[in-house]
C-alpha cells in the first residue's frame, strides 16, 4: 500500500542551529511530494514540492528539502532555525492512477525552538 | 486575495445529530478536497471535486458522510447521525487544476473543529 512515513514525532532543536526532518515513501513508482507546514490553528501550507527534475528543491521561509530515489527520502532541511519556525510539519505524496490529486500525508513532526 | 474559507470554525453537536460544513474555495479554483485530521488517523483524504466530473469519493468512511459543490464553486460536507469517532477537524482545500498529470498545489482553509459528544 502507499504510505509516507516520517519517524520523528518531535523534534526540539535551538534557534539558530540547522534542522532536518526526514521523510520515506512507499510508493509502486516516484509519487510528487510535499512538505506542508502548519501553525497552531491554522491550515495547511505549502512550503515546497517536487515533481521531477533537480533533486534539491528550494521552498519559502529558506527551506529546503532533497529527493533520494535510492532511499525513497525527501527529507527537509533548513540551515537556520528562527522560532517563528515552531509548527507541526508534513510530508505528503501523490500518485497512482486517479490519485495524483489525493494526498496521502504522514504523521507529521512537531518543531519545537528553545531560545 | 481572499483565501479558502470554512464555516463553521467550530462546531459541537450531540451524537445522532445531522451535521453540514461548508466550504468556499478561492475564486476560480476548480479543483476542491476535502480531508480530515484526527489524533488517531492523522489526515486522510475524504473526496475530490474536479470541474464538471464525477467526485471521487473513494475517501468518505461510510455512507453516512457525503458531499457537494453547487455551482462548480462552494461545498457541503454533510454527515449523518454522527458518532464520537467523526470527531475532527475537516479540512478543505482548492486548487487551479492546471497539469494533466495533477500534483497542483492545494490551498487548504482553516478547517472546522467538529466534537460530537
Amino acid at each position: 500500500a502507499q504510505s509516507v512515513t516520517q519517524p520523528d514525532i518531535h523534534i526540539t532543536v535551538s534557534e539558530g542551529a540547522s534542522l532536518e526532518l526526514r521523510c520515506n515513501y512507499s510508493y509502486g513508482a516516484t509519487p510528487y511530494l510535499f512538505w506542508y507546514v502548519q501553525s497552531p490553528g491554522q491550515g495547511l501550507q505549502l512550503l515546497l514540492k517536487y515533481f521531477s527534475g533537480d533533486t534539491l528543491v528550494q521552498g519559502i521561509k529558506g527551506f529546503e528539502a532533497e529527493f533520494k530515489r535510492s532511499q525513497s527520502s525527501f527529507n527537509l532541511r533548513k540551515p537556520s532555525v528562527h522560532w517563528s519556525d515552531a509548527a507541526e510539519y508534513f510530508c505528503a505524496a501523490a500518485r497512482g492512477a486517479g490519485g495524483y490529486n489525493k494526498l496521502i500525508f504522514g504523521a507529521g513532526t512537531r518543531l519545537a525552538v528553545h531560545p | 486575495g481572499a483565501g479558502v474559507s470554512q464555516s463553521p470554525s467550530n462546531k459541537v453537536t450531540e451524537k445522532g445529530k445531522d451535521v453540514e460544513l461548508r466550504c468556499d474555495p478561492i475564486s476560480g479554483h476548480t479543483a476542491l478536497y476535502w480531508y480530515r485530521q484526527s489524533l488517531g488517523q492523522g489526515l486522510e483524504f475524504l473526496i475530490y471535486f474536479q470541474g464538471n466530473s464525477a467526485p471521487d469519493k473513494s475517501g468518505l468512511p461510510s455512507d453516512r458522510f457525503s458531499a457537494e459543490r453547487t455551482g462548480g464553486s462552494v461545498s457541503t460536507l454533510t454527515i449523518q447521525r454522527t458518532q464520537q469517532e467523526d470527531s475532527a477537524v475537516y479540512l478543505c482545500a482548492s486548487s487551479l487544476q492546471v497539469r494533466r498529470g495533477g500534483g497542483d498545489t492545494q490551498y487548504f482553509g482553516p478547517g472546522t473543529r467538529l466534537t460530537v459528544l
